[in-house]
């Protein structure tokens, strides 16, 4: 079946402008995820939503940063007055559940550059 | 703080060398320690969830195996194929942090002919 999908998958901006990165999980998952992932690092965990809700908001690194998930299904993330440091690689990931060990599928990420 | 740390941090072998990649972890109650793929410009791809210590997953010329404090990646055999970034992720606790996984840097193996 159809996987994650990650929308677009490159984006270049100029410093101080908005971008929205936008994730399709897998049908059927309840639980989504971004996170972050720069060069020769792992992932970095920025918010969960279990269905339309924020479950944990905690990873996000200040309030330029904002995620939405309005029918419990495809998640948009804003970022405003981007900055050269946010320039990363996002994922996004769906699992069945967001407890008891359910693996995480990841889509293949938006590579983010702001000049 | 809950810490995942791997090693070595790149290894490289030859065909056929069989050889292992180490995930310590400190977390406070392990809920699953997942191992996952990474090929370059690709998402992570799901390889293995372990739950409790003791528990060994094996998957074609893969075996991961657990213990209270650290998991193993044993390579059997490896073809270049298998070169890729390993990573190694715990997933732990309670309340609203129970969906987030901890993931450590990865070991990125290279396997030449």
């Amino acid at each position: 079946g159809a996987g994650v999908s990650q929308t677009p998958s490159n984006k270049v901006t100029e410093k101080g402008k908005y971008v929205e990165l936008r994730c399709d999980p897998i049908s059927g998952h309840t639980a989504l995820y971004w996170y972050r992932q720069s060069l020769g690092q792992g992932p970095e965990f920025l918010i969960y939503f279990q269905g339309t809700g924020a479950a944990d908001d905690s990873g996000l690194p200040n309030d330029r940063f904002f995620a939405v998930r309005p029918e419990g299904s495809v998640s948009t993330l804003k970022i405003q007055r981007t900055e050269r440091g946010d320039s990363a690689v996002y994922l996004c990931a769906s699992s069945l559940s967001g407890t008891g060990g359910s693996p995480l599928h990841f889509g293949n990420g938006t590579r983010l550059t702001v000049t | 703080e809950d810490q995942v740390t791997q090693s070595p941090e790149a290894l490289r072998l030859q065909e056929g060398e069989s050889s292992s990649l180490n995930c310590s972890y400190t977390v406070s109650g392990l809920r699953g320690l997942f191992w996952y793929r990474q090929d370059p410009g690709k998402g992570p791809e799901f390889l293995f969830t372990l739950y409790s210590a003791g528990e060994e997953k094996e998957k074609e010329r893969l075996k991961a195996t657990l213990t209270k404090k650290e998991s193993f990646l044993h390579i059997t055999a490896p073809k270049p194929e298998d070169s890729a970034t390993y990573l190694c992720a715990v997933q732990a606790g309670g309340g609203s942090t129970l969906g987030r996984l901890y993931f450590g840097r990865g070991t990125q193996l290279t396997v030449w002919p």
